[in-house]
């Protein structure tokens, strides 16, 4: 076990609702990264937060945000759903950015449908 | 062109046999390459992480990066059924491993008792 943990397992929504995702990461990980991984796919990054801020993000539109909050929790919210957006998404969690040799650690996911 | 390419396979292989898994990069910026192994309905576990060029071994997986080329290995000596899993290859050109990570597609492994 990664020690992360993410809610709900599973989801079902339609299209044009919103979404939200919560993920727990280890005690101690300031860093949290979120991933969309569709059926037959590796995992797309989305974006990540450091310390509550946003530090970096893929090629996901603007419905894509988050939010991490002081308690090493973190949430992934998906504005206006679209069919497309039916996948497993991870989050993974991440040390104190000291060492080059810290990674990550991934949760079991959860898996979105959109109907 | 995609950033990464990875044989999707699936590839089926008899228990103790050498698997040799291979993907591809455009990205010459990438530093750290990693492969993480994926079992159905989990997520991701880290399995090897290179740090720019070389070969790195563990237990029964060895790790090579070949930057001139711009491919990386992972092969699995003594290949267990408990290896079926699908093989993530996975790439950074950030600061950390975790960084602006791109995956590859993966590869599914079946390992016939």
């Amino acid at each position: 076990e990664t020690g992360v943990t993410q809610s709900p397992t599973h989801l079902i929504k339609t299209r044009g609702q919103q979404v939200t995702l919560r993920c727990s990461s280890q005690s101690g990980h300031n860093t949290v990264s979120w991933y969309q991984q569709a059926l037959g796919q590796g995992p797309q990054f989305i974006f990540q937060y450091y310390r509550e801020e946003e530090n970096g993000r893929g090629n996901f539109p603007p419905r894509f945000s988050g939010l991490q909050f002081p308690n090493y929790s973190s949430e992934l919210n998906v504005n206006a759903l679209e069919l497309d957006d039916s996948a497993l998404y991870l989050c993974a969690s991440s040390g104190l950015r000291v060492r080059s040799t810290d990674t990550q650690y991934f949760g079991p996911g959860t898996r979105l449908t959109v109907l | 062109q995609k950033e990464v390419e990875q044989d999707p396979g699936p590839l089926s292989v008899p228990e103790g046999a050498i698997v040799s898994l291979n993907c591809t990069y455009s990205n010459s910026a990438f530093q750290y390459f990693m492969w993480y192994r994926q079992y159905s309905r989990k997520g991701p576990e880290l399995l090897m992480y290179t740090y720019s060029s070389g070969n790195k071994e563990d237990g029964r997986f060895t790790a090579q990066v070949d930057k001139s080329s711009k491919y990386i290995s992972l092969f699995i000596r003594d290949s267990q059924p408990s290896d079926s899993a699908t093989y993530l290859c996975a790439m950074s050109v950030g600061e950390t491993s975790y960084d602006k990570v791109i995956f590859g597609p993966g590869t599914s492994l079946s390992v016939i008792p």
